[in-house]
């Protein structure tokens, strides 16, 4: 069974400008997560898609950062413009999300490691 | 804020058991306890989870206390790959509630030789 999958794995860009990531879930995932966690920090919950609909966006920077999930599967997370505190990596990770017995296990793909100079 | 608490590093022997203990005094009913560990420069990676029972699989053992306010998570037989921060979260499971997911520090695990 194929993993997560993200691209790019690493980004370098300047202050102010703007950047995408891309993540494809494990093929039947309905849950899709997108963690921000900076450097000896534990992951930041960023967003949360069950199938296409956002159920959990309370911790995204709404001005500059977005994201989407295009007929339930791939999703992008866009940053614009982007800021020095920026720098982290970027983890997407998929679930089941099915209730009743767990469900919830997130599967995490290897992440994007962003660099704002 | 993290609904658990967790020490934030330990040591331990090559070969020996690694107890990691996780503290989370408020969780509810619904809520199962999950475990997850990162290795440097990886994504988290799934171990376990567990509602009320002891759980077991190849990777690990969870056994959570009779009230549910605490557990911990054994590594039978620690090796050097075991090394990575280990992460103890909860979250409801009901269909109807979408809990935020909330990640603490973790606790740093460091086998030694």
């Amino acid at each position: 069974e194929a993993g997560v999958a993200q691209s790019p794995r690493y980004k370098i860009i300047e202050k102010r400008q703007s950047v995408a990531f891309w993540c494809n879930p494990i093929s039947g995932h309905a849950t899709l997560y997108w963690y921000q966690q900076i450097l000896g920090q534990g992951p930041k919950l960023l967003i949360q898609f069950q199938n296409n609909g956002v159920v959990d966006d309370s911790q995204l920077p709404k001005d500059r950062f977005s994201a989407e999930r295009l007929k339930g599967v791939d999703s992008t997370l866009k940053i614009q413009p982007a800021k020095l505190e920026d720098s982290a990596v970027y983890l997407c990770a998929s679930s089941f999300g099915t209730a009743g017995a767990g469900g919830y296990e997130q599967y995490f793909g290897p992440g994007t490691r962003l660099t704002v100079t | 804020d993290a609904k658990t608490t967790q020490p934030p590093s330990m040591d331990c022997a090559e070969g020996r058991a690694a107890n990691l203990p996780c503290n989370h005094s408020t969780i509810s009913g619904n809520e199962y306890v999950y475990w997850y560990r990162q290795i440097h420069s990886q994504g988290p990676q799934y171990i376990i989870h567990g509602l009320k029972n002891n759980e077991t699989n190849e990777m690990a053992s969870l056994i959570i206390t009779e009230d549910r306010k605490s557990s911990t998570l054994i590594l039978p037989h620690a090796t050097l790959r075991d090394t990575a921060v280990y992460y103890c979260i909860v979250r409801s499971d009901l269909k109807t509630s979408y809990d935020k997911v909330i990640f603490g520090p973790g606790t740093s695990l460091s086998v030694i030789p």
